[in-house]
């Protein structure tokens, strides 16, 4: 059975650094994409970015480039989201999502994670 | 900018067939997929290029897409599919996925 199987709740203060994860398993975790999907506040859903784990070979979204970094531990199945300097805006519930096939163009997210809320509050 | 449209809310009763749209000039030439949420969970695909339908997800579902719509087909509506829907695109302007604002699906 797949599934990818994330951090907890945090909750920090604007300008703290975070490295959130989310672990892959039942599956051949180098060669799918895995990535992430922002969904604020009662608000709807925006793709943040994906990785290839076989290569790392990363694709941002425009409005997340430069604001996270996606990157990917193949040696233990495991995609990281991280924040240098995290903002109250950046309040949110971030899923780790997976593709179903090889195009991240093309393929849907056929695997989600339990989401991980992530609250910055000073 | 790349937008697409769905409506706010549909309302239909048990029984009958709820129909979601996702607008976007010549959308028909992007395969959609469509993903349905309920409170406090997350998403889960329900129809994937257009029309294809997972396994687990009951024949109730359909889809389709022609011209500047793709629509999701619910038939034979029941209290368990009250949900958000969202849509999903490829921009190929700007390399990115782009999902619709999503549509609350209520049973009356």
């Amino acid at each position: 059975e797949v599934q990818l199987v994330q951090s907890g709740a945090e909750v920090k203060k604007p300008g703290e650094s975070l490295k959130i994860s989310c672990k892959g398993s039942g599956y051949s975790f180098p060669i799918y994409w895995i990535g992430w999907v922002r969904q604020m506040p009662g608000k709807g859903l925006e793709w943040m970015g994906f990785t290839y784990p076989s290569d790392s070979d990363t694709r941002y979204s425009p409005s997340f480039q430069g604001q996270v970094t996606i990157s990917v531990d193949k040696s233990i199945n495991t995609a990281y989201l991280q924040w240098s300097s995290l903002k109250a805006s950046d309040t949110a519930i971030y899923y780790c999502v997976r593709l179903k096939g090889g195009s991240y163009w093309a393929d849907p997210i056929d695997y989600w994670g339990q989401g991980t809320l992530v609250t910055v509050s000073s | 900018s790349y937008v697409l449209t769905q409506p706010p809310l549909v309302s239909v009763a048990p029984g009958n067939t709820a129909r979601i749209t996702c607008v976007k000039s010549n959308i028909e030439s992007r395969s959609v997929h469509w993903y349905q949420q309920t409170p406090g969970q997350a998403p889960v695909l329900v129809i994937f290029h257009d029309s294809d339908r997972p396994s687990r997800i009951p024949e109730r579902f359909s889809g389709s897409n022609s011209g500047n719509t793709a629509t999701l087909t619910i038939s034979g509506v029941e209290a368990g599919d009250e949900a958000d829907y969202f849509c999903q695109v490829w921009d190929t302007s700007r390399d990115r996925w782009i999902f619709g604002g999503g549509t609350k699906l209520t049973v009356l």
